[in-house]
């Protein structure tokens, strides 16, 4: 089955700087990479997503980026703010099964 | 707004207790979630819905079982609470079909079981 490994667990930066953040996955089959944020006290929310017909995607300063042949994938974070400080887990799938398989997470901590 | 409402935000049982976990979700959506958070650990599956009366086993379901009676509401049952079993659980409900939709969480449940 599909195993997808998450790294950094922590990754702590300088306000202002970058944020990188990669995943690996096993399974060529899986075609759907979503990212999500989870605030403190909150559950996670989707910040951005991917499929395997793309190779990258932006939403203002976020962006991820998929490597097939490598089978991994990435959240990039750009001119970093105190409200991104957060936990962020990356996950993949198959679109046609039901279950996400999750990253076990990254907390990122913005200094100031 | 979509919201995925869960009942009880903190709880304390005792060993062997039986516990409820509600969750409610307002979208209408068919599948629904119970994931179990620890850290280190990422989230880790219980069980999942994707109808009404529909259950299927996620990766941890020993200890666990659901129910799901309408389409809106998903319990989880723990038969006979153990220290173990202390974590943060969320819910969680998608559109339809394949893993490939928006996955919306409630705000977690914190269990502690003495």
């Amino acid at each position: 089955g599909e195993n997808v490994e998450q790294h950094p667990s922590t990754l702590s930066v300088q306000e202002g700087d970058s944020a990188v953040i990669k995943c690996t996955y096993s399974d060529s089959a899986s075609n759907y990479f979503p990212w999500y944020k989870q605030e403190l006290g909150k559950g996670p929310q989707l910040i951005i997503d991917i499929r395997s017909n793309v190779g990258e995607k932006k939403d203002q300063r976020i962006a991820v980026t998929l490597n097939k042949t490598a089978k991994h994938f990435s959240l990039h974070i750009t001119e970093t703010q105190p409200e991104d400080s957060a936990v962020y887990f990356c996950a993949a799938c198959m679109d046609s099964n039901y279950q996400l398989i999750w990253g076990a997470g990254t907390k990122l901590i913005i200094k100031p | 707004d979509v919201k995925v409402t869960q009942s009880s935000r903190y709880l304390v049982k005792r060993t062997g207790e039986k516990v409820f976990l509600e969750c409610v979700q307002d979208m209408d959506h068919e599948n629904m979630f119970w994931y179990r958070q620890d850290p280190g650990l990422g989230l880790r599956l219980i069980y999942f819905s994707y109808d009404v009366k529909m259950k299927e086993k996620g990766d941890i379901p020993e200890g666990y079982s659901v129910s799901r009676e309408k389409k809106e509401r998903f319990s989880l049952i723990l038969e006979s609470a153990s220290t173990n079993q202390t974590s943060m659980y969320l819910c969680a409900s998608s559109l339809t079909g394949g893993g490939g939709n928006t996955i919306y969480f409630g705000e977690g449940s914190w269990l502690t079981v003495v």
